[in-house]
């Protein structure tokens, strides 16, 4: 099945700097790579998504990069506000169940 | 409005009884799934349906059990058997066999 590391597990910025999360998965075979945020006693909502097709991803203040050949794949997020500031999951989708399998997050902090 | 609503949102329990959460949704989504957090631990599969009457075993389904009987609803038990309960319940469905997973708010069951 598949596997999804991701880093940092905490990661504190100043109001403005950008702010880079980054996993590896282990099935080569995926396709489908979406990150979720998630605040605090909430239900976590997806914010960017990504193909196997394309190999970067923007919206507005958020962007996606993937290598295939690497495995890996890494949320960037520019100019970072307050509100910015939750726990991030990265998934990666298991084609053998056609599920998602989770990392494990990162909880961003913004510092204002 | 269209969503997945999951109930109860907060379940007291005594060690060594079941318990069932609910979880519907009006979205015509044909799969459905369900996630554990446990702090620091990102999201865990524990049972998902990609079709009615038909379901799979994730990644810790030991202690838990599911149903599929109508599209719209995959109510989880969690049965006395499984060793540590106290945690986060997220149910969530899509469309198709990839494409955004939709959460719902969740449940928060505490064994006492």
């Amino acid at each position: 099945g598949e596997n999804v590391e991701q880093h940092p597990s905490t990661l504190s910025v100043q109001e403005g700097d950008s702010a880079v999360i980054k996993c590896t998965y282990s099935d080569s075979a995926s396709n489908y790579f979406p990150w979720y945020k998630q605040e605090l006693g909430k239900r976590p909502q997806l914010i960017i998504d990504i193909r196997s097709n394309v190999g970067e991803k923007k919206d507005q203040r958020i962007a996606v990069t993937l290598n295939k050949t690497a495995k890996h794949f890494s949320l960037h997020i520019t100019e970072t506000q307050p509100e910015d500031s939750a726990v991030y999951f990265c998934a990666a989708e298991d084609t053998g169940r056609r599920a998602l399998t989770f990392g494990s997050g990162t909880r961003l902090q913004v510092q204002p | 409005d269209g969503g997945i609503t999951q109930s109860p949102k907060y379940l007291f329990r005594k060690e060594g009884q079941n318990v069932t959460l609910s979880c519907e949704q009006n979205l015509n989504h044909d799969a459905m799934y369900w996630y554990r957090q446990d702090p620091g631990q990102g999201l865990r599969l524990i049972y998902y349906s990609q079709i009615v009457n038909d379901f799979q075993k994730g990644d810790i389904a030991e202690g838990y059990s599911v149903s599929r009987e109508k599209k719209e609803s995959f109510p989880l038990t969690v049965t006395s058997a499984q060793k540590n309960p106290t945690a986060f319940y997220l149910c969530a469905s899509r469309w198709g066999e990839t494409g955004e997973l939709f959460f719902g708010e969740g449940s928060r069951l505490t064994v006492l």
